[in-house]
């Protein structure tokens, strides 16, 4: 069965202070997506990142970058150089996308408190 | 923004009473998913709907039923309404190839209806 745990409920740190947020994801599929998604506190959820089972490369964008290791079975999420617009409900998600189902199972979240 | 619009933005309801949450999709997109978030936890999908019909489902039971037009918009029907029913429901859109690649968890959501059953 699938599953996503996130561990970490809340997270508060300090402006410009790098931050990770722990994903660990059960599968039996060996084809699968992981993605992350934001939540701010308007309601949507933004779509921050999306990574296929056969691409183990880990990725940076700016401030943000990902960690991909299946050995873990893990994708972690980290942020350089916190900022306050950062602070925001953080979502793991798994899905084995066969064709016709994009069901996406998440975890619950973490909180990520920014402090000025 | 994403372009994915939901109307009502909150609204209060009974047990047992009958509602229903609409959805605008991203101009361009022929795909929408409905999700239901209760409080504190992430996410977890009810079903979703490709050339208006249903395209998938999670474990919700019968009474949780959806539309989708052919402008691709949808709405999503809960019946025999329950306290465990409150959430925030939302409504992603996405555009499903019918040939090649597949662009999965592309979704673009909207801000979602609370819904409040009292």
């Amino acid at each position: 069965a699938q599953k996503v745990t996130q561990a970490q409920t809340e997270i508060s740190v300090v402006e410009k202070e790098d931050v990770t947020l722990d994903c660990v994801y059960e599968t039996r599929d060996t084809t699968y997506y992981l993605f992350w998604y934001k939540q701010p506190p308007s309601g949507e959820l933004v779509f921050l990142i999306r990574r296929n089972s056969f691409d183990e490369q880990n990725e940076i964008s700016g401030r943000y970058s990902w960690n991909f290791q299946k050995s873990t079975s893990s994708f972690n999420f980290t942020i350089t150089a916190s900022q306050v617009v950062d602070s925001a409900v953080y979502f793991c998600a798994l899905s084995e996308a066969r064709l016709g189902d994009d069901k996406i199972i998440f975890g619950k979240g973490t909180r990520l408190h920014i402090l000025p | 923004e994403t372009g994915v619009t939901q109307s009502p933005t909150h609204l209060i309801k009974t047990r047992g009473q009958q509602v229903t949450l609409r959805c605008s999709s991203q101009s361009g997109h022929n795909t929408v998913s409905w999700y239901q978030q209760a409080l504190g936890q992430g996410p977890q999908f009810i079903f979703q709907y490709y050339r208006e019909e249903e395209n998938g489902r999670g474990n919700f039971p019968p009474r949780f039923s959806g539309l989708q037009f052919p402008n691709y918009s949808s709405e999503l029907n809960v019946n025999a309404l329950e306290l465990d029913d409150s959430a925030l429901y939302l409504c992603a859109s996405s555009f499903y190839r019918t040939s090649g690649s597949r662009q999965t968890g592309e979704l673009f959501f909207g801000e979602g209806s609370r819904l409040t059953v009292l």
